[in-house]
């Protein structure tokens, strides 16, 4: 079975552009998260999906980043336009009856 | 809500010495505990957790730990590590309650250098 995938691996954009990462959950988990760590700091849960819904997106720093869940399979993150405190790593994870499983991260750097 | 403390940022130790990596934690609900760990270059992994009855929880690699209600504490041990180590160690609690959130909150994490 294939974990939690991510895409890019790492990503270096300039201050402004735009960038989407990917997540491919594990197949058929319902529940699929979004957590960011920024240089030095924890890593802080960004938002939540039950399935194609946003169940609880309290952690998103603001309205420059969206998250879509199409059809309730793979979710995308867009960061439009990119700030310089963007830059960390963004940890995909989904989730199925209480286990929680992490994707590799992927590396966001904004010069 | 709920905040963790990890103590140590940084824990160098040589090989086949003990080790324990510390972890508080603070909240107004019951929490679930866990401790995930991030080899160089790869995504977080599940080491053990900690959901109710004994205290004494183990885990993948010869890792273990306490949860200690009175002191809020959930520090992980090792008896005697090796090169291979070598990660970023994280706490990360959840409520206990809530139905499908599975919201976790996690510390800064500490890096375990293991030295020949």
């Amino acid at each position: 079975e294939a974990g939690v995938t991510q895409f890019p691996s790492h990503s270096v954009i300039e201050k402004g552009q735009t960038v989407t990462l990917r997540c491919d959950p594990i197949s058929g988990h319902d529940n699929l998260y979004w957590y960011r760590r920024v240089m030095g700091k924890e890593i802080k849960f960004l938002l939540h999906f039950v399935k194609e819904s946003k169940q609880d997106e309290s952690g998103m720093p603001n309205n420059r980043f969206l998250a879509e869940r199409t059809g309730g399979t793979y979710s995308t993150l867009k960061v439009q336009p990119a700030e310089l405190e963007d830059s960390g790593v963004y940890f995909c994870a989904s989730s199925q009856a209480g286990r929680t499983y992490f994707g590799p991260g992927t590396r966001l750097t904004v010069t | 809500a709920q905040s963790v403390t990890q103590l140590d940022s940084q824990v160098p130790v040589f090989e086949e010495a003990p080790v324990e990596l510390r972890c508080n934690y603070s909240s107004s609900v019951s929490v679930y505990l866990f401790w995930y760990v991030q080899y160089p270059n790869q995504g977080l992994q599940l080491l053990l957790k900690y959901l109710s009855g004994s205290t004494l929880v183990k885990g993948i690699n010869g890792f273990e730990a306490e949860f200690n209600k009175s002191q809020t504490s959930f520090h992980l041990r090792k008896p005697s590590v090796h090169i291979s180590d070598t990660a970023e160690y994280f706490c990360a609690v959840r409520p206990n309650s809530g139905g499908s959130n599975y919201k976790l909150t996690f510390g800064k994490g500490t890096l375990l250098t293991v030295n020949p």
